[in-house]
């Protein structure tokens, strides 16, 4: 069964400063899609970043980055430059190759301090 | 190109009464997702569904839920009975690979909170 952990559940950070966030997954198939969304206070979720198991690099998309060390089975979310904008829960996920449903972790909520 | 639509997005009801909540997925995309977000809490899967099929319910409540995606028109997330246990957040979100893969990105949709009182 596939399991994501989060163990973070509250962070701050200094706006304009870099912030990461831990994710750590557990599955026994070898092809997966690593996932992070955010949820803001009003309650929708934003899809982030996306990192595929056989991936060669590290996703970016933007301010954020995903450090993905495979045998460590971790996806920890990279958000770089922080803003007042960004303090919202965010949230792990994963698929596997059975491509239904994504595992959420517990969320992080992030507060970007002024 | 609207994203993925559900309404409404409020809904109070009453011990004993139904709660009907509707999900359009993204144009082209043909799979759409049911999870539940309780207060505090991540999200938890609940349905699979494609046009006409329920590929994976194993995380719906066995009693009182259930769904369906007909060929015409938004998915529908039907729970008889509401008991305030009930009371979450629904989310649908939807995929467009067909079959999909695990780097298929799901989108989800604003979510509907359900009040039971």
């Amino acid at each position: 069964a596939q399991k994501i952990t989060q163990t973070q559940p509250g962070m701050f950070v200094q706006e304009k400063e870099a912030v990461t966030l831990d994710c750590t997954y557990d599955t026994s198939d070898p092809s997966y899609g690593l996932f992070w969304y955010k949820q803001p206070s009003s309650g929708e979720m934003i899809f982030l970043i996306y990192q595929g198991s056989y991936d060669q690099q590290n996703a970016t998309e933007g301010r954020y980055s995903l450090n993905f060390q495979k045998a460590r089975k971790s996806a920890n979310l990279v958000i770089s430059a922080s803003q007042l904008g960004d303090s919202a829960m965010y949230f792990c996920a994963m698929r596997d190759t059975n491509a239904g449903k994504s595992t959420f972790g517990d969320g992080t909520t992030l507060t970007v301090k002024p | 190109n609207a994203g993925v639509m559900q309404n409404p997005r409020h809904l109070v009801r009453r011990r004993g009464q139904e709660a009907r909540l509707r999900c359009s997925p993204m144009k082209g995309h043909s799979h759409v997702y049911w999870y539940r977000q309780l207060p505090e809490e991540g999200l938890k899967f609940m349905v699979y569904l494609q046009k006409e099929n329920i590929i994976d319910e194993s995380g719906m409540p066995k009693e009182r839920f259930s769904a369906e995606f007909p060929k015409e028109g938004p998915s529908i997330l039907r729970i008889q009975q509401v008991v305030r246990g009930d009371s979450a957040a629904y989310f649908c979100a939807s995929s467009k690979s067909s079959p999909p893969r695990a780097g298929d990105t799901q989108y989800f949709g604003p979510g509907t909170r359900l009040t039971v009182l």
